[in-house]
């Protein structure tokens, strides 16, 4: 069975403190590996997609990496404003199945 | 650039009440899907639509039904609403010729009383 776990389920950091949010998965046949912000009240918004294993993918303070059972999206001196949830997805078939993420919290 | 419209914004319906969830796109994707979120559990994906006229069931598609109107437009129905239908619904939609990335709508947020 296709499945995504994301880890921890909350994070609270510092400004300035940096750390890494967790997705493993299992899946026949990875078709791409996705990456999501989502922010209270709003629809998911997309960060990165990631292929094949060994590739990285960088975006302000988000890098995100791929193994061939997990992706990490490394967070380096986050902002308060980078607190949201964070969503991991897996392409499955012909749709995303996603997990259930990670909440990250930043404070000044 | 709008995106993906989605309306109504907030429902609160009783008991066996319906309702048709309206979902919009002007990107000019083939594709489009309807997800719903609830706490703990994630986004679960009930209906999706690979191309206009096609429509397939999801993880979660039991006491739904959808339209794909056209190439722009996706309706999710709720035919007799049930509490176990509250959620956070959000419509979404792709180009899939270029990539699966999926593009939200900013969702709806229904209780069912």
């Amino acid at each position: 069975e296709d499945q995504v776990t994301q880890s921890p389920e909350a994070l609270r950091l510092q400004e300035g403190e940096s750390s890494s949010l967790n997705c493993s998965y299992t899946v026949s046949g990875l078709r791409g590996l996705f990456w999501y912000r989502q922010d209270p009240g709003k629809g998911p918004e997309f960060l990165f997609t990631l292929y094949s294993a060994g590739e990285e993918k960088e975006k302000e303070r988000l890098k995100a990496t791929l193994t061939k059972k997990e992706s990490f999206l490394h967070i380096t001196a986050p902002k308060p404003e980078d607190s949201a949830t964070y969503l991991c997805a897996v392409m499955a078939g012909t749709a995303l199945i996603f997990g259930k993420g990670t909440t990250l919290s930043v404070s000044s | 650039n709008a995106g993906v419209t989605q309306t109504p914004k907030f429902q609160v319906l009783k008991t066996g009440q319906s309702m048709t969830l309206q979902c919009a796109q002007d990107m000019n994707h083939n594709s489009m899907y309807w997800y719903r979120q609830d706490p703990g559990m994630g986004l679960r994906l009930i209906y999706y639509s690979a191309s206009e006229g096609t429509t397939d069931k999801g993880e979660v598609p039991n006491g739904y039904n959808v339209s794909r109107l056209n190439k722009r437009e996706f309706s999710l129905r709720l035919e007799s609403a049930a509490p176990s239908q509250t959620s956070v619904y959000f419509c979404a939609s792709s180009d899939r010729d270029r990539g699966e990335k999926l593009f939200f709508g900013s969702g709806t947020q229904l209780s069912v009383l």
